[in-house]
């Protein structure tokens, strides 16, 4: 199958920064690119679908400002928390349509741990 | 509105013992329904379709439209199976949403 790599897999930072998590399609291009946060014991929420070339679409009660979403090419998707907070902590994972595999299959990076002190 | 349940938060069930992990769903039009499954400390990955009608690792799901369902089966739970399962909605724009998620625990 198609392979979605996440960087950095965990990632502490001081309350008041800002911190970029990036998504990569390692052998295919991605048009779309779907990021989602999970708390522990919880399910995935969706926040964001990124598109290539223009603006993310946010899910309701996600702050844009906040979480920046970029997709500058067809392999690459970054999601920036902006002056985190403890209450930003959580495990934020990423996902990807490959246009090679019939189906339209998706496919998930292993995830993001972000711890915010 | 779109919306998926799985009541179960928990299943545990010894090994050879048949399994079914309950999914119902909500929405408009016409879903795509998958289940994905996270094994311990790996990543969420597919498990089945439903416009694919297979079955995988002895795993079946059958769409129930009148009931709204999408439960997935297993006639015979190995220890291996013991993992996260979580039953997906994808509606317009590939946009998918999940369950909360069902702990499979297969017992010796």
């Amino acid at each position: 199958g198609a392979v979605v790599s996440q960087h950095p897999s965990w990632v502490i930072c001081k309350s008041g920064t800002s911190v970029k998590i990036e998504c990569r399609s390692l052998d295919f291009q991605a048009t779309t690119m779907f990021w989602y946060r999970q708390f522990p014991k919880q399910s995935l929420m969706l926040m964001a679908t990124s598109n290539e070339g223009s603006k993310a679409t946010y899910e309701q009660g996600v702050e844009k400002d906040k979480f920046l979403i970029n997709h500058a090419s067809l392999t690459l998707s970054t999601l920036t928390v902006t002056s985190a907070h403890p209450e930003d902590s959580s495990f934020y994972i990423c996902s990807a349509i490959s246009d090679r595999h019939s189906g339209n299959t998706i496919y998930f990076g292993e995830g993001s741990w972000l711890t915010v002190v | 509105a779109q919306r998926v349940t799985q009541p179960e938060k928990l299943l545990s069930v010894f090994k050879g013992a048949p399994v079914e992990l309950k999914c119902n769903y909500s929405y408009s039009g016409s879903p795509e329904l998958f289940w994905y499954v996270q094994y311990s400390r790996q990543r969420l990955q597919l498990l089945l379709r439903h416009i694919s009608r297979e079955s995988i690792k002895g795993f079946t799901a059958d769409l129930n439209k009148g009931e709204t369902s999408f439960h997935l089966k297993k006639p015979f739970a190995q220890e291996e199976d013991s993992a996260m399962y979580y039953c997906a909605l994808r509606g317009g724009g590939f946009k998918t949403i999940f369950g909360a998620g069902t702990r499979l625990f297969v017992k010796a």
